[in-house]
């Protein structure tokens, strides 16, 4: 069963350095998402990816964060000068549809 | 602004003890709710997807019904494998958004 993949699964970084995270989507799907969920607490929404646009972002989402799908079929997360408050999970997610989403088992990013 | 709540915030059953996890939300027009399972240090695995009020869906001892404010999962003679946390999660009509709202989630354990 096709699924969507994210790597690293684990990524330690330091205070001010910049991360990407990557995720290879399900083959066909056109809605691609970021969330993230820090220890404990609710899944939040950061971004919204359609037709190789952002769609919709939410106010985690600032200037210190961008997506793009670089080849057409990954997608990427860019954090730029990464603080502590940055350390969660992310989750990369997709649609075929404009229903619901499938999501990927995550990224757990630690700042140190 | 979109809300979603679930309850309760864990829920302790004994093999075989039927219960239900409800999930009460907010929406301005609701496109979908959708109910997730997650296992520690995971993603969201999608179970269900419900559209309207009255509707009912089921996957093995799982039951997922929707009315006008709120959605509740069954859970038919539970096994410990059921053991994880039950996501609850809306998706609001109109526009371009697509993102899905979560609830805190119901932490559920299925002991032998």
């Amino acid at each position: 069963e096709p699924e969507v993949t994210q790597t690293p699964s684990h990524q330690v970084t330091q205070m001010g350095q910049e991360v990407i995270l990557r995720c290879v989507p399900i083959s066909n799907h056109l809605y691609f998402y970021w969330y993230r969920q820090i220890l404990g607490q609710k899944v939040e929404f950061l971004v919204s990816f359609y037709n190789n646009e952002i769609s919709e972002k939410s106010e985690i989402f600032d200037d210190q964060f961008s997506v793009e799908r670089p080849d057409g079929s990954n997608f990427t997360l860019k954090i730029r000068s990464t603080k502590l408050e940055d350390s969660a999970m992310y989750f990369c997610a997709d649609s075929p549809s404009q229903a619901g989403a499938f999501f990927g088992q995550g990224t757990r990013l630690t700042v140190v | 602004e979109d809300q979603v709540t679930q309850s309760p915030e864990a829920l302790r059953l004994q093999e075989g003890e039927s219960s239900s996890l409800n999930c009460s939300y907010t929406v301005s027009g609701l496109r979908g709710l959708f109910w997730y399972r997650q296992d520690p240090g995971k993603g969201p695995e999608f179970l269900f997807t419900l559209y309207s009020a009255g509707e009912e869906k089921e996957k093995e001892r799982l039951k997922a019904t929707l009315t006008k404010k709120e959605s509740f999962l069954h859970i038919t003679a539970p096994k410990p494998e059921d053991s994880a946390t039950y996501l609850c999660a809306v998706q609001a009509r109109g526009g371009s958004n697509y993102k899905l709202t979560f609830g805190k989630g119901t932490l559920l354990t299925v002991n032998p």
